[in-house]
């Protein structure tokens, strides 16, 4: 089956650096997406990597080693209003997204 | 530009009825899909449409249909609700089907069967 692993909470403290791990198992690989969940809201594009290495985009950076199934989301200087929940999701083979159960992150003053 | 609107915003909904959950887009996308989104999972695909007038299966389509009559709608029906169908609807469309591209979500419905 396929499937996508991510921390279920996270917490942190502003100013400070966090990282959220994404494993995956997944028919195929076609890219990985990030995206971005405040409470109550919709999911937000956030990066997107197709090729092994590091993307960097402001305080954000999203990293991929597909032979290990993994990515990571590196969020830098934290904000108060980096609180929400972070969605990892694969596009498998057929060019389905198949998405994670999502990291809850709480930033505390 | 509102991109992606969804209604209602919120329904309370008796067992056994009927219901639509309306999408409309004005980006001019040729995708578009519903999710569900529950507690500790994932979002799930439940119907996608990769061009007007053509619809597919995701991965929880029981108990749900869709049509695509033109570019900018796409609602979902519940024929007859069930409790398990208590959840939060996203729609979301994306410039292109097939392509690992950025999909835009709507606000979301929060639907409650009793």
């Amino acid at each position: 089956g396929q499937n996508i692993d991510q921390p279920t909470e996270m917490t942190a403290t502003e100013g400070a650096i966090v990282q959220i791990n994404c494993t995956y198992q997944t028919s195929g690989f076609n890219g990985l997406f990030w995206y971005q969940q405040h409470a109550g809201e919709a999911p937000t594009f956030l990066s997107y990597n197709v090729l092994d290495g590091l993307e960097e985009k402001g305080r954000f950076s999203s990293f991929l080693s597909r032979s290990k199934g993994y990515s990571y989301l590196l969020l830098k200087e934290l904000q108060m209003k980096d609180s929400a929940s972070y969605l990892c999701a694969v596009f498998d083979s057929n060019y389905q997204l198949i998405w994670g159960a999502g990291t809850k992150l709480i930033i505390k003053p | 530009i509102a991109g992606i609107t969804q209604a209602p915003t919120s329904q309370i909904l008796a067992a056994g009825r009927r219901m639509t959950l309306r999408c409309t887009q004005d980006m001019r996308h040729n995708a578009m899909y519903w999710y569900r989104q529950d507690l500790g999972l994932g979002l799930r695909l439940i119907h996608y449409s990769n061009t007007a007038g053509t619809t597919g299966k995701g991965e929880v389509p029981d108990g749900y249909s869709v049509s695509r009559a033109n570019t900018d709608d796409f609602p979902l029906t519940l024929a007859s609700a069930v409790p398990s169908q208590t959840s939060v609807y996203f729609c979301a469309s994306s410039d292109s089907a097939g392509g690992p591209v950025e999909q835009f979500f709507g606000p979301g419905t929060r639907l409650t069967v009793l």
